[in-house]
Protein backbone atom coordinates (compact mmCIF):
# COMPACT_ATOMS: atom_id res chain seq x y z
CA UNK A 1 0.00 0.00 0.00
CA UNK A 2 1.02 3.30 -0.97
CA UNK A 3 -0.24 5.31 1.52
CA UNK A 4 -3.16 8.04 0.52
CA UNK A 5 -3.18 9.65 -2.89
CA UNK A 6 -4.28 12.56 -3.86
CA UNK A 7 -4.83 14.05 -7.76
CA UNK A 8 -3.78 16.25 -9.44
CA UNK A 9 -1.34 17.90 -7.09
CA UNK A 10 -2.04 20.88 -8.69
CA UNK A 11 -4.47 23.07 -10.51
CA UNK A 12 -5.27 26.13 -12.58
CA UNK A 13 -8.51 27.25 -13.11
CA UNK A 14 -9.86 30.60 -14.09
CA UNK A 15 -12.68 31.86 -11.98
CA UNK A 16 -16.36 30.31 -12.32
CA UNK A 17 -14.87 26.88 -13.08
CA UNK A 18 -15.71 23.85 -12.07
CA UNK A 19 -12.91 21.59 -10.41
CA UNK A 20 -12.88 17.60 -8.92
CA UNK A 21 -10.34 16.36 -6.72
CA UNK A 22 -9.43 12.45 -6.17
CA UNK A 23 -8.41 11.29 -2.91
CA UNK A 24 -7.60 7.40 -2.48
CA UNK A 25 -7.46 6.48 0.82
CA UNK A 26 -5.33 3.84 2.81
CA UNK A 27 -7.41 0.53 1.55
CA UNK A 28 -8.65 -0.71 4.97
CA UNK A 29 -9.33 2.70 6.36
CA UNK A 30 -12.75 3.14 6.99
CA UNK A 31 -12.78 7.00 7.73
CA UNK A 32 -11.81 9.87 5.31
CA UNK A 33 -11.28 13.36 5.87
CA UNK A 34 -11.05 16.76 3.82
CA UNK A 35 -9.06 19.70 4.76
CA UNK A 36 -8.41 22.95 3.71
CA UNK A 37 -5.38 25.05 4.57
CA UNK A 38 -3.97 28.80 3.00
CA UNK A 39 -0.85 29.83 3.45
CA UNK A 40 0.17 29.67 7.44
CA UNK A 41 -2.60 28.66 8.91
CA UNK A 42 -3.30 24.95 10.21
CA UNK A 43 -5.74 23.18 8.37
CA UNK A 44 -9.41 23.20 8.20
CA UNK A 45 -11.67 20.52 8.54
CA UNK A 46 -14.21 19.93 5.90
CA UNK A 47 -15.79 17.19 6.02
CA UNK A 48 -15.33 13.42 6.79
CA UNK A 49 -16.94 10.23 5.95
CA UNK A 50 -17.29 6.93 7.56
CA UNK A 51 -17.17 4.67 4.21
CA UNK A 52 -19.78 5.97 2.41
CA UNK A 53 -21.73 7.88 4.58
CA UNK A 54 -20.85 11.63 5.03
CA UNK A 55 -21.39 12.25 8.67
CA UNK A 56 -19.89 15.88 9.31
CA UNK A 57 -19.79 18.80 7.14
CA UNK A 58 -18.09 22.05 8.07
CA UNK A 59 -19.94 25.18 7.68
CA UNK A 60 -16.96 26.31 5.88
CA UNK A 61 -18.52 23.76 3.10
CA UNK A 62 -20.53 25.99 1.36
CA UNK A 63 -23.11 25.34 -1.40
CA UNK A 64 -20.77 25.14 -4.38
CA UNK A 65 -18.97 22.81 -2.60
CA UNK A 66 -19.59 18.55 -2.46
CA UNK A 67 -18.18 15.76 -1.95
CA UNK A 68 -18.81 12.23 -2.28
CA UNK A 69 -17.79 8.80 -1.13
CA UNK A 70 -19.59 6.37 -3.77
CA UNK A 71 -18.34 2.86 -2.41
CA UNK A 72 -16.83 3.82 0.57
CA UNK A 73 -13.33 3.94 -0.82
CA UNK A 74 -11.90 6.58 -3.06
CA UNK A 75 -13.31 10.11 -2.83
CA UNK A 76 -14.03 13.31 -5.10
CA UNK A 77 -14.34 17.01 -3.78
CA UNK A 78 -16.54 19.27 -6.45
CA UNK A 79 -15.89 22.95 -6.55
CA UNK A 80 -18.20 24.52 -8.50
CA UNK A 81 -18.08 27.92 -9.70
CA UNK A 82 -14.91 28.99 -8.14
CA UNK A 83 -14.05 32.11 -6.33
CA UNK A 84 -10.43 32.83 -6.02
CA UNK A 85 -11.03 32.55 -2.25
CA UNK A 86 -11.23 28.81 -2.74
CA UNK A 87 -7.24 29.14 -3.63
CA UNK A 88 -5.78 26.75 -1.30
CA UNK A 89 -4.24 23.57 -0.56
CA UNK A 90 -6.98 20.74 -0.07
CA UNK A 91 -5.95 17.96 2.33
CA UNK A 92 -7.34 14.33 2.77
CA UNK A 93 -6.60 11.83 5.18
CA UNK A 94 -7.78 8.68 6.04
CA UNK A 95 -7.48 6.68 9.28
CA UNK A 96 -8.97 3.36 10.90
CA UNK A 97 -12.19 4.21 13.14
CA UNK A 98 -11.18 6.66 16.03
CA UNK A 99 -8.37 4.69 17.14
CA UNK A 100 -6.09 5.44 15.05
CA UNK A 101 -3.86 8.26 13.71
CA UNK A 102 -4.28 10.14 10.54
CA UNK A 103 -2.56 9.25 7.43
CA UNK A 104 -2.52 12.52 4.84
CA UNK A 105 -1.92 12.57 1.37
CA UNK A 106 0.17 15.27 -0.17
CA UNK A 107 -2.74 17.94 -1.00
CA UNK A 108 -3.88 19.27 -3.93
CA UNK A 109 -2.94 22.81 -4.75
CA UNK A 110 -5.31 24.65 -6.44
CA UNK A 111 -4.94 28.39 -7.82
CA UNK A 112 -7.95 30.32 -9.19
CA UNK A 113 -6.85 32.97 -11.05
CA UNK B 1 -15.63 28.47 21.33
CA UNK B 2 -12.91 25.27 20.92
CA UNK B 3 -9.26 26.76 19.92
CA UNK B 4 -6.13 24.75 19.88
CA UNK B 5 -3.08 27.61 21.00
CA UNK B 6 0.77 26.60 20.37
CA UNK B 7 4.03 28.34 21.18
CA UNK B 8 5.93 29.72 20.08
CA UNK B 9 4.82 30.56 16.60
CA UNK B 10 8.34 30.26 15.11
CA UNK B 11 11.62 28.35 16.72
CA UNK B 12 15.02 28.37 15.47
CA UNK B 13 17.61 25.82 17.38
CA UNK B 14 21.05 25.08 16.67
CA UNK B 15 21.76 21.29 15.97
CA UNK B 16 21.97 19.04 19.26
CA UNK B 17 19.47 21.52 21.04
CA UNK B 18 16.35 20.06 23.08
CA UNK B 19 13.35 21.67 21.99
CA UNK B 20 9.62 21.76 23.33
CA UNK B 21 6.73 22.69 21.45
CA UNK B 22 3.80 23.32 23.65
CA UNK B 23 -0.01 22.75 22.46
CA UNK B 24 -3.10 24.27 24.94
CA UNK B 25 -6.46 23.04 24.01
CA UNK B 26 -10.11 24.49 25.76
CA UNK B 27 -12.79 21.68 25.77
CA UNK B 28 -12.71 17.97 26.84
CA UNK B 29 -10.89 16.06 24.02
CA UNK B 30 -11.21 12.17 23.07
CA UNK B 31 -7.46 12.55 21.70
CA UNK B 32 -4.56 15.32 20.50
CA UNK B 33 -2.69 14.39 17.52
CA UNK B 34 0.88 15.98 16.63
CA UNK B 35 1.68 16.12 12.87
CA UNK B 36 4.71 17.19 11.07
CA UNK B 37 4.45 19.04 8.13
CA UNK B 38 6.80 19.72 5.33
CA UNK B 39 7.58 22.19 2.65
CA UNK B 40 5.23 21.34 -0.18
CA UNK B 41 2.45 19.95 1.98
CA UNK B 42 3.18 16.99 3.00
CA UNK B 43 1.68 15.92 6.74
CA UNK B 44 3.34 13.15 8.85
CA UNK B 45 1.33 12.24 11.95
CA UNK B 46 3.75 12.24 14.83
CA UNK B 47 1.70 11.24 17.57
CA UNK B 48 -2.18 10.33 19.04
CA UNK B 49 -2.15 10.33 22.63
CA UNK B 50 -5.25 10.55 25.10
CA UNK B 51 -2.87 10.48 28.10
CA UNK B 52 0.52 10.32 29.33
CA UNK B 53 3.11 10.00 27.43
CA UNK B 54 4.72 8.43 24.01
CA UNK B 55 8.09 8.36 22.96
CA UNK B 56 9.35 7.38 19.27
CA UNK B 57 12.96 7.70 18.41
CA UNK B 58 13.90 11.28 19.77
CA UNK B 59 10.36 12.60 19.94
CA UNK B 60 7.97 12.39 22.65
CA UNK B 61 4.98 13.72 23.48
CA UNK B 62 3.03 14.22 26.28
CA UNK B 63 -0.31 15.62 27.62
CA UNK B 64 -1.77 16.64 31.07
CA UNK B 65 -5.39 16.54 30.65
CA UNK B 66 -6.77 18.30 33.80
CA UNK B 67 -4.45 21.72 32.74
CA UNK B 68 -5.59 20.46 28.88
CA UNK B 69 -1.81 21.08 27.51
CA UNK B 70 0.53 19.12 25.85
CA UNK B 71 4.36 19.23 24.55
CA UNK B 72 6.00 17.43 22.01
CA UNK B 73 9.97 17.35 22.41
CA UNK B 74 12.93 16.73 20.21
CA UNK B 75 16.01 15.65 21.67
CA UNK B 76 19.29 16.12 20.25
CA UNK B 77 17.90 17.97 17.31
CA UNK B 78 19.12 17.74 13.83
CA UNK B 79 18.69 20.17 10.43
CA UNK B 80 16.02 17.44 8.91
CA UNK B 81 13.95 18.44 11.94
CA UNK B 82 13.52 21.56 10.41
CA UNK B 83 9.35 21.17 9.53
CA UNK B 84 6.09 23.15 10.81
CA UNK B 85 4.56 21.12 14.26
CA UNK B 86 0.66 20.95 14.05
CA UNK B 87 -0.98 20.18 17.17
CA UNK B 88 -4.41 19.31 16.03
CA UNK B 89 -7.61 18.01 18.60
CA UNK B 90 -10.36 15.25 18.50
CA UNK B 91 -13.28 16.63 20.53
CA UNK B 92 -16.82 15.84 21.55
CA UNK B 93 -17.53 19.30 21.40
CA UNK B 94 -20.74 20.07 20.09
CA UNK B 95 -21.37 16.09 19.47
CA UNK B 96 -18.46 16.16 16.54
CA UNK B 97 -16.71 12.77 15.96
CA UNK B 98 -14.53 13.39 13.85
CA UNK B 99 -14.06 17.07 13.34
CA UNK B 100 -10.17 17.87 14.19
CA UNK B 101 -8.93 21.00 15.26
CA UNK B 102 -5.75 22.27 14.11
CA UNK B 103 -3.79 24.81 16.05
CA UNK B 104 -2.11 27.31 13.91
CA UNK B 105 1.63 25.21 13.76
CA UNK B 106 5.37 26.30 15.03
CA UNK B 107 7.47 26.33 12.20
CA UNK B 108 11.12 24.86 13.39
CA UNK B 109 14.33 25.22 11.98
CA UNK B 110 17.13 23.53 13.07
CA UNK B 111 20.62 25.09 11.91
CA UNK B 112 23.98 22.76 11.76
Amino acid sequence: DTGVSQNPRHKITKRGQNVTFRCDPISEHNRLYWYRQTLGQGPEFLTYFQNEAQLEKSRLLSDRFSAERPKGSFSTLEIQRTEQGDSAMYLCASSLGKVSGLFFGSGTQLSVL
Amino acid sequence: KNEVEQSPQNLTAQEGEFITINCSYSVGISALHWLQQHPGGGIVSLFMLSSGKKKHGRLIATINIQEKHSSLHITASHPRDSAVYICAETSNYGGSQGNLIFGKGTKLSVKP
